[in-house]
């Protein structure tokens, strides 16, 4: 079965700074898409950042990019010039067949 | 604004009790999941309906079923409830019935559970 491991849980980072976020993964499969989810207080889910499994380059979104290794399948997230409304919780997930969630990272930041 | 709609958005019942918690898909999309996310935990599966047929199944108690409809809403029963139900149940939708193109999901805001 597919597993989704976030090793940290809770991060802190100043405003404006830079903050990574980690996260790795068991699959034997393939072909996948990876995504990173952010949740804040409201508890609404919203996608941060994808990243399918074939390609290699690195999804960016703005001040969001990943750093995706699939041999060592790890899919870290970076924050850049980190906002308050940054804080939040954040989950990475793996998609197959169905989205298996990561325990999550809280992310304070602070000013 | 997700394009999904989950009713109620809160909703207190007492230990014993059923209740029904509703989803309306975004528009287009064939594909249902149901997660439970209990206080500071991560998402938990719960199962998945595509066009109206179970697709996966994840760690559903028996005393919890869901069904997909043919106008693709979905409803998730809970029974015979009990204080560690208390969570917020996500609705997500999406086109595809994943495994061979599993793209985004979207979610709803949660229905919010409360057992006492």
């Amino acid at each position: 079965a597919q597993t989704v491991t976030q090793s940290q849980p809770e991060m802190s980072v100043q405003e404006a700074e830079t903050v990574t976020l980690s996260c790795t993964y068991d699959t034997s499969e393939s072909d996948y898409y990876l995504f990173w989810y952010k949740q804040p207080p409201s508890r609404q889910m919203i996608l941060v950042i994808r990243q399918e499994a074939y390609k290699q380059q690195n999804a960016t979104e703005n001040r969001f990019s990943v750093n995706f290794q699939k041999a060592a399948k790890s899919f870290s997230l970076k924050i850049s010039d980190s906002q308050l409304g940054d804080a939040a919780m954040y989950f990475c997930a793996y998609n197959r067949v169905k989205l298996v969630f990561g325990a999550g990272t809280i992310l304070r930041v602070k000013s | 604004d997700s394009g999904v709609t989950q009713t109620p958005k809160h909703l207190i019942t007492a230990t014993g009790q059923r209740v029904t918690l509703r989803c309306s898909p975004r528009s287009g999309d064939l594909s249902v999941y149901w997660y439970q996310q209990s206080l500071d935990q991560g998402l938990q599966f719960l199962i998945q309906y595509y066009n109206g047929e179970e697709r996966a199944k994840g760690n559903i108690l028996e005393r919890f079923s869901a069904q997909q409809f043919p106008d693709l809403h979905s409803e998730l029963n809970l029974s015979s409830l009990e204080l560690g139900d208390s969570a917020l149940y996500f609705c997500a939708s999406s086109q595809l019935a994943g495994g061979n193109s599993p793209g985004e999901l979207f979610f709803g805001e949660g229905s919010r559970l409360t057992v006492l």
